[in-house]
């Protein structure tokens, strides 16, 4: 997973808008990858997730694409909504068991 | 209901006092692991368990330990907890941890403070 500085990236996004997150992944080797989401004072909560095999996935309001070629995931959330402010996560798991995590994107939702 | 616990929330002690920080869980689940998550870096794997008996290292282990002694509990152990084991940790469990589409259930987490 990423590595970011002291300050999380933040996505500020308009409620009823379309909200795009991105991930870069570190390990080629990866052969599942998670979204997770974050809220205040709560441990982290599964959304979705997508197998190497595959390069897009849908959910209810939420959709993951995979692009091995750059290692890239992205989490794109539907008509955003005021609780679907948080901090959101990637995860990557290669052999082995041990799942790494993104350094995190917080998003804002706007009234 | 179905959940991981943690305890305690909130712990504060000094550098050198051994502590344990307890998790349990209730779903029967096989996997087990400990997190820790601190600003800019996410989080970061301790240690995990694919089931009784069976621990591995994660990404930063040092200074940690652990036991799977029964399926239910997954205790961490700071032998000599130092300044920079000061940090948010969570515990986590999943039905076996190696499928594809399994959940991973966390816990409240517990908040550190090494003096």
């Amino acid at each position: 997973g990423e590595s970011v500085g002291l300050h999380l990236p933040t996505l500020s996004v308009q409620e009823g808008d379309n909200s795009i997150i991105n991930c870069a992944y570190s390990n080629s080797a990866s052969d599942y990858f998670i979204w997770y989401k974050q809220e205040s004072g709560k441990g982290p909560q599964f959304i979705i997730d997508i197998r190497s095999n595959m390069d897009k996935r849908q959910g209810q309001r939420v959709t993951v694409l995979l692009n091995k070629t750059v290692k890239h995931l992205s989490l794109q959330i539907a008509a955003t909504q005021p609780g679907d402010s948080a901090v959101y996560f990637c995860a990557e798991k290669a052999a082995g068991n041990k799942l790494t995590f993104g350094g995190g994107t917080r998003v804002l939702v706007k009234p | 209901e179905a959940q991981v616990t943690q305890n305690p929330r909130y712990l504060i002690t000094v550098t050198g006092k051994k502590l344990t920080v307890t998790c349990s869980q209730n779903m029967n689940h096989e996997y087990m692991s400990w997190y820790r998550q601190d600003p800019g870096l996410g989080l970061r794997q301790i240690y995990y368990s694919m089931n009784v008996e069976v621990t591995d290292k994660g990404d930063v282990p040092e200074g940690y330990k652990v036991s799977r002694k029964e399926k239910r509990n997954f205790p961490l152990i700071l032998e000599s907890p130092s300044p920079n084991q000061t940090s948010l940790y969570f515990c986590a469990s999943s039905l076996r941890g190696g499928s594809f589409r399994e959940t991973q259930y966390f816990g409240p987490g517990t908040r550190l403070l090494v003096l």
